[in-house]
């Protein structure tokens, strides 16, 4: 059973078109929701990280927001240096891996906006 | 703050043959350190976890004969891929995390293709 997931798979937006990514998860005992970007043949660029219900975190046009299930990359007036692929990955307690907590991905929503 | 590098970015060799890929953090200490394996299209998977003197937890199903972890330091962990076959053709990355929480920071990843 997936824990995050993560809608939709891909969205293709015109430049300054908002939108929003969603990210719903199913694990109890939440430590941390992190968002990150990921550009092709690179690792993951970090973006934020939300820990508590009501959270909102703001980066440039991005905006995180996170409920008790689920959370939202806001991305106000986009512009093509935007694209990519944006990943959503939770901590939860006793969900480990060698004495550590581990990060649960989902499997990312790709974001093309074109010019 | 916060960054990990990676060496070599790529390599290949031919199968048969070992190659170490080599993670570092600059300017932080890790205390945690995670080396994920990523295929065309799809989301990260966590190989294994790594904390520093200690031996590596491996994901089940990661032959930890084959992909050899050592994190001598708090800035540094390898992965060897030990006799590479084709199918070990991948993207590695590798990310490190100061603490029991919190967000981990990823490599750029390197590329990994066996002839």
């Amino acid at each position: 059973e997936d824990q995050v997931t993560q809608s939709p798979e891909a969205l293709r937006l015109q430049e300054g078109e908002s939108s929003s990514l969603n990210c719903s998860y199913t694990v109890s005992g939440l430590r941390g929701l992190f968002w990150y970007r990921q550009d092709p043949g690179k690792g993951p660029e970090f973006l934020f990280t939300l820990y508590s219900a009501g959270e909102e975190k703001e980066k440039e046009r991005l905006k995180a927001t996170l409920t008790k299930k689920e959370s939202f990359l806001h991305i106000t007036a986009p512009k093509p240096e935007d694209s990519a692929t944006y990943l959503c990955a939770v901590q939860a307690e006793g969900v480990t891996q060698g004495g550590s907590e581990k990060l649960v991905f989902g499997k990312g929503t790709k974001l093309t906006v074109n010019p | 703050g916060a960054v990990v590098s990676q060496h070599p970015s790529r390599v290949i060799c031919k199968s048969g043959t070992s190659v170490k890929i080599e993670c570092r953090s600059l300017d932080f200490q890790a205390t945690t350190m995670f080396w994920y394996r990523q295929f065309p299209k799809q989301s990260l998977m966590l190989m294994a976890t790594s904390n520093e003197g200690s031996k590596a937890t491996y994901e089940q199903g990661v032959e930890k004969d084959k992909f050899l972890i050592n994190h001598a330091s708090l800035t540094l962990s390898t992965l060897t891929v030990t006799s590479a076959h084709p199918e070990d053709s991948s993207f590695y990355i590798c990310s490190a995390r100061r603490g029991l929480v919190g967000e981990q920071y990823f490599g750029p990843g390197t590329r990994l293709t066996v002839t």
